[in-house]
């Protein structure tokens, strides 16, 4: 069984400037997590989608922060304009049913803002 | 608001040592706590899920207690071996959604 994957794996850009990441959750799939993970610290969850709507995004930096989840299983986190504070790990996870089981983590893109 | 802490940040041991990994969360009202590894440049892999009705989870080497009461719970690794080196991060769910609030981690390394 594929795993999740995320692309890029690493992603440097200039402050001001905006970027993208990707996700493909485990085939079959219901629920999809995008977390940010700070250098020592632990994964903060940012946005959480049950097929295409969205269930938790009170940790999304709206003015700057955006996702989607077109069709119920490809998404796209969407920074604009990147601030210096926002260089993180993004990690996709995905569960099977509507959440509370284990979770299934890619591998994770890495953002350096300079 | 779920704080999860975990203690020690750091902790180094030669192979063959018993570890115990500590982690303290302020709101018993769990729905279940769970264990992860992270290996750099990777991303998490879940070690054992333990629901709230539960007190502890084995799995070959490692098994893992859960306290509500007291908000507590503990990784044991028995036997460490150097592929044992990783960050292990603890992490609580408070809703039916399966939101997870995570720990700091703790990073093992485990010397020859």
């Amino acid at each position: 069984e594929a795993g999740v994957a995320q692309s890029p794996r690493y992603k440097i850009i200039e402050k001001r400037q905006s970027v993208a990441f990707w996700c493909n959750p485990i085939s079959g799939h219901a629920t999809l997590y995008w977390y940010q993970q700070i250098l020592g610290q632990g994964p903060k969850l940012l946005i959480q989608f049950q097929n295409n709507g969205v269930v938790d995004d009170s940790q999304l930096p709206k003015d700057r922060f955006s996702a989607e989840r077109l069709k119920g299983v490809d998404s796209t986190l969407k920074i604009q304009p990147a601030k210096l504070e926002d260089s993180a790990v993004y990690l996709c996870a995905s569960s099977p049913g509507q959440g509370g089981e284990t979770q299934y983590f890619g591998p994770g893109t890495r953002l350096l803002v300079l | 608001k779920q704080e999860v802490t975990q203690i020690p940040a750091a902790l180094s041991v030669p192979e063959g040592e018993n570890l115990v990994l500590n982690c303290s969360f302020t709101d018993s009202a769990i729905y279940n706590l769970q264990w992860f590894r992270q290996d750099p440049g990777k991303g998490l892999t879940s070690l054992l899920l333990i629901q709230s009705s539960q007190r502890e989870q084995t799995s070959g080497r490692l098994n893992a207690s859960l306290d509500k009461s007291s908000g507590r719970s503990t990784l044991y690794i028995a036997a460490s071996q150097p592929g044992d080196s990783a960050t292990y991060l603890c992490c609580t769910t408070t809703d039916s959604w399966g939101k997870l609030q995570f720990g700091a981690g703790t990073q093992v390394v485990v010397t020859p």
